[in-house]
C-alpha cells in the first residue's frame, strides 16, 4: 500500500466551484506540504505544515486554503477555481527527525483541470 | 528569491550511452542538501541521488552519480549506460533554512532504443 495517498488522481471542475484535494500518509510523519507543478516552472510550495497546529504559506499561497486534520491528513481547498489553477498538485510529507536532511516523500499527484 | 535553474528543458541520449543533465542555485548558506527526483510518465516523484554541501565527494547510486562544484553553485546529475527505464523527467531540488524545497524547472530525459 502506498505511504502517500491523494485524492482524487483526477478532477474536472468548471470556473468558481469550490474544490478540495485531500492528502493522506501512514508514515508517521509531523511534516506535510502542498506543491503544484506547471510545465517549465517545476514544483513550488502552495502550504506547508510542521505539525496539527503549524501552518504556513509557502510561494504561491493566494487562491488557496489547507486544513491539517490530523497528523496523517492535509487538504488543499480552492474556494473559487479559476482556469489559471489547472495543474499537476502533489501532496508530500518529510520526518523532522532527519534532522536537517529533508528528504520528501510524494504521493502519486492530482491532475486538476479548471475550464 | 533563491534559485533552481535546469537550464536544459529537453535533452536525449542513445541507449547504453552517458547523458549529463545540468543544474545550477543560488544560495547564501553554507550546508545544505541538493536532490535529483525523477519523474516517470506515472507522475511519481522519485528521489534518484543526494548530495550534502559540506561533503566534497561526489555521491553515487550505481549507474547515477553527481558531479558538485560547491564554488560554482553547479550540481549536474551524470546517468551511465542509459536504459529505456530512464525515460522521464528529472528535477533538480535544493534545500532551504526551515527545510523547505526549491524545485528548478524540470528537463525531460528521452531514451532512443
Amino acid at each position: 500500500d502506498a505511504d502517500v495517498t491523494q485524492t482524487p488522481r483526477n478532477r474536472i471542475t468548471k470556473t468558481g466551484k469550490r474544490i478540495m484535494l485531500e492528502c493522506s500518509q501512514t508514515k508517521g510523519h509531523d511534516r506535510m506540504y502542498w506543491y503544484r507543478q506547471d510545465p517549465g516552472l517545476g514544483l513550488r510550495l502552495i502550504y506547508y505544515s510542521f505539525d496539527v497546529k503549524d501552518i504556513n504559506k509557502g510561494e504561491i499561497s493566494d487562491g488557496y486554503s489547507v486544513s491539517r486534520q490530523a497528523q496523517a491528513k492535509f487538504s488543499l481547498s480552492l474556494e473559487s477555481a479559476i482556469p489559471n489553477q489547472t495543474a499537476l498538485y502533489f501532496c508530500a510529507t518529510s520526518d523532522p527527525r532527519q534532522g536537517r536532511y529533508n528528504e520528501q516523500f510524494f504521493g502519486p499527484g492530482t491532475r486538476l483541470t479548471v475550464l | 528569491a533563491q534559485t533552481v535553474t535546469q537550464s536544459q528543458p529537453e535533452m536525449s541520449v542513445q541507449e547504453a550511452e552517458t547523458v549529463t543533465l545540468s543544474c545550477t542555485y543560488d544560495t547564501s548558506e553554507s550546508d545544505y542538501y541538493l536532490f535529483w527526483y525523477k519523474q516517470p510518465p506515472s507522475r511519481q516523484m522519485i528521489l534518484v541521488i543526494r548530495q550534502e554541501a559540506y561533503k566534497q565527494q561526489n555521491a553515487t547510486e550505481n549507474r547515477f552519480s553527481v558531479n558538485f562544484q560547491k564554488a560554482a553553485k553547479s550540481f549536474s546529475l551524470k546517468i551511465s549506460d542509459s536504459q529505456l527505464g530512464d525515460a522521464a523527467m528529472y528535477f533538480c531540488a535544493r534545500d532551504n533554512a526551515g527545510n523547505m524545497l526549491t524545485f528548478g524547472g524540470g528537463t525531460r530525459l528521452m531514451v532512443k532504443p
